[in-house]
């Protein structure tokens, strides 16, 4: 069974800090791991990865992933309260028209 | 551009009731279409998807069904209510064949059944 799995579930941090997120997964057939941002209720696109080793950059966010070890991680320098959000991790399956989410992680940042 | 409905936004049901959530595309022809739900506090579950005009893969076993009436039409539909099935629905539609590898949601449909 294709399963991806986010920690930590919740994280509370103070405006400024660096926030690390983390997605690993166990699927059949890799194709592409993307997260997203989910405020108030659509989900919206951040980044979407398919080869390792190579950082996506956008602004304060930053993402890479490692696919010997199945993993990739979500960086926010900087945090500002418009952060707060779930973030959610989604990886897409080779010959097959779907994404597999993890569960999100739910980013507080208190000013 | 491409735009994508979702009605209705809220909706509270009895145990028993049927069920019937709506979900239009504008802009694009032949999309992907996905029916998600949400648990509170968890990640989106795959329900069904659909590629084309009445093909429709359903993901898990439930009390629920999906239907593509019309090729950026998509419908999930219930015909008896349970209080398990109450969560946030997502509809969200993608280019054939995932090449962007991006989905895009619709504003979602909270479901509560009492």
């Amino acid at each position: 069974e294709d399963k991806v799995v986010q920690s930590p579930l919740s994280l509370v941090v103070h405006e400024g800090d660096t926030v690390t997120l983390n997605c690993s997964y166990e699927v059949t057939n890799f194709r592409s791991l993307l997260w997203y941002k989910q405020e108030k209720k659509a989900p919206t696109f951040l980044f979407m990865l398919t080869s390792s080793g190579i950082e996506k950059k956008s602004g304060r966010l930053s993402s890479i992933l490692d696919k010997k070890e199945l993993f990739s991680i979500l960086n926010i320098t900087a945090t500002q309260t418009g952060d707060s959000a779930i973030y959610l991790c989604a990886v897409g399956i080779q010959g097959a028209q779907k994404l597999v989410f993890g569960q999100g992680t739910r980013l507080t940042i208190n000013p | 551009s491409q735009t994508i409905h979702q009605w209705p936004a809220t909706l509270v049901q009895p145990v028993g009731s049927p069920l019937s959530l709506e979900c239009t595309v504008e802009g694009t022809s032949n999309p992907n279409l996905y029916w998600y739900r949400q648990a509170a506090g968890r990640g989106l579950q795959l329900l069904f998807y659909s590629v084309g005009i009445g093909q429709i893969s359903s993901e898990v076993p439930q009390n629920l069904s999906a239907s593509r009436p019309q090729d950026r039409q998509f419908i999930l539909s219930s015909k008896k209510l349970l209080l398990s099935d109450s969560g946030f629905y997502l509809c969200a539609w993608s280019a054939v064949g995932l090449n962007t590898g991006e989905l895009f949601f619709g504003e979602g449909s909270r479901l509560t059944v009492l």
